[in-house]
């Protein structure tokens, strides 16, 4: 079966700080999901990435999808208290369903 | 708006009573699916539907009932709770730009 380990498992930052967070999969990934989550809310699409070395990004938030594709990388360039949250990586399974990782929580320190 | 919608928000069961969790969707999504948030273990998925009258088990579907009446509908049915199912529950549709969840369901089994 497949896993997915997302590290670090927690992180706290200074407000203005770059930070990276991976999603390392066990199997090849076809598609990596992913998502920010605020405590009691729902799940927030970031980005899809499908293609081995593809990049992609939104104002602050980089994510990359390795050669091999195998592992993914999420990086915040300098963090804002409004990036603070659940980050969780999906993978997707083949049959249109997601396999998510155990998600990082992200603390900015203002 | 258009978008998956869950109700209710917040839920409290006795051991052994029994419930339906709604999740109702207007974008006309033929694939729909349902998760459990569980702190530490990410999301896994309970059941999940690839259009209207099909259904099935995804990772952890056991206690869990569902069916698929109409494209629109997907509830997710508790015949009997247990305390091991209190978690956050998260509906989800599935289209070509990704997975659009719900707000999610807190479930709390006493």
């Amino acid at each position: 079966s497949q896993e997915l380990e997302q590290s670090p498992q927690s992180l706290i930052v200074q407000e203005g700080k770059n930070l990276t967070i991976n999603c390392t999969s066990s199997k090849t990934l076809y598609g990596l999901y992913w998502y920010k989550q605020k405590y009691g809310e729902g799940l927030i699409f970031l980005m899809m990435l499908q293609k081995g070395g593809e990049e992609k990004s939104h104002e602050k938030i980089t994510a990359k999808l390795d050669e091999k594709k195998q592992q993914s990388s999420l990086h915040i360039t300098a963090s804002q208290p409004s990036h603070a949250g659940i980050y969780l990586c999906g993978a997707e399974t083949g049959a249109n369903n997601l396999f998510f990782g155990t998600g990082t929580r992200l603390t900015v320190i203002p | 708006n258009a978008g998956v919608t869950q109700t209710p928000k917040f839920q409290v069961l006795k051991t052994g009573q029994s419930m339906t969790l709604q999740c109702a969707q207007d974008m006309n999504h033929e694939y729909m699916s349902w998760y459990r948030q569980d702190p530490g273990m990410g999301l896994r998925l309970i059941h999940y539907s690839v259009g209207a009258g099909i259904t099935d088990q995804g990772e952890v579907p056991n206690g869990y009932n569902v069916s698929r009446s109409t494209t629109e509908d997907f509830p997710l049915r508790l015949l009997s709770a247990a305390p091991s199912q209190t978690s956050v529950y998260f509906c989800a549709t599935v289209h070509s730009f990704g997975y659009t969840f719900g707000s999610g369901t807190r479930l709390t089994v006493v």
